[in-house]
């Protein structure tokens, strides 16, 4: 069973509209928290990363947040548009060695 | 400053064929990573070079799988004789040294074998 897990598996939404991503994981011990975005044909880009101090995080209309205690964390999208449409990928790193562990993503497409 | 590339970017084999992937990282990143995705599934850490040293390949599924890393530079993966089962995309990352640096990755390169 894999250590991240993502939901929805994917999801259409109409452009303008908010969504948000959900990840739960059981990796252990934790460093932090990265989600990444994974245009098509593209590798993942960093998002956002957060420490286990940290409950919000937010990079323009991306805004993360992590709860540490329950192991979960959310991506939302505000007010989103067509260039939204991606793969979002949860990833837990270790802090013993630093591995990353990955969810299998969430795929957001955005409509017109 | 460029990216991490790789090359091909598809490429389509028969079963028993060899494929080699090429992976160049970003200029100065010591810390040299393969991952690969399997249709429908989560990406999957494979190896991790330091400089030209191999540092972890825990994740490498078998012996048909060979990374090297001559120079400490640029990364080749070559799968010898490929399976049905090696399809998917596989990733390259690199970072600075250490191990707490962010992890750049490449576009992938698409393997399918028929």
């Amino acid at each position: 069973k894999n250590q991240v897990e993502q939901s929805p598996q994917s999801l259409i939404i109409l452009e303008g509209k908010n969504c948000t991503l959900q990840c739960n994981y059981t990796v252990s011990p934790f460093s932090n928290l990265r989600w990444y975005k994974q245009d098509t044909g593209r590798g993942p880009v960093s998002l956002t990363i957060m420490t286990f101090s940290e409950n919000t995080k937010s990079n323009g209309r991306y805004t993360a947040t992590l709860d540490a205690d329950t192991k979960q964390s959310s991506l939302h999208i505000t007010a989103s548009q067509l260039s939204d449409s991606a793969s979002y990928i949860c990833v837990v790193i270790r802090s013993n060695d630093y591995k990353l562990s990955f969810g299998a993503g969430t795929t957001v497409t955005v409509r017109a | 400053e460029a990216g991490v590339t790789q090359f091909p970017s598809h490429s389509v084999i028969e079963k028993g064929q060899t494929v080699t992937l090429r992976c160049d990282p970003i200029s100065g990143h010591d810390n040299l990573y393969w991952y690969r995705r399997v249709m429908g599934k989560e990406i999957k850490f494979l190896l991790h070079f330091v400089k030209e040293s191999k540092q972890d390949e825990s994740g490498m599924p078998n012996n048909r799988f060979l990374a090297e890393r001559t120079g400490g530079t640029y990364s080749t993966l070559k799968v010898q004789p490929a399976e049905l089962e090696d399809s998917g995309v596989y990733f390259c990352a690199s970072s600075q040294i250490g191990l707490t640096y962010e992890q750049y990755f490449g576009p992938g390169t698409r393997l399918t074998v028929t």
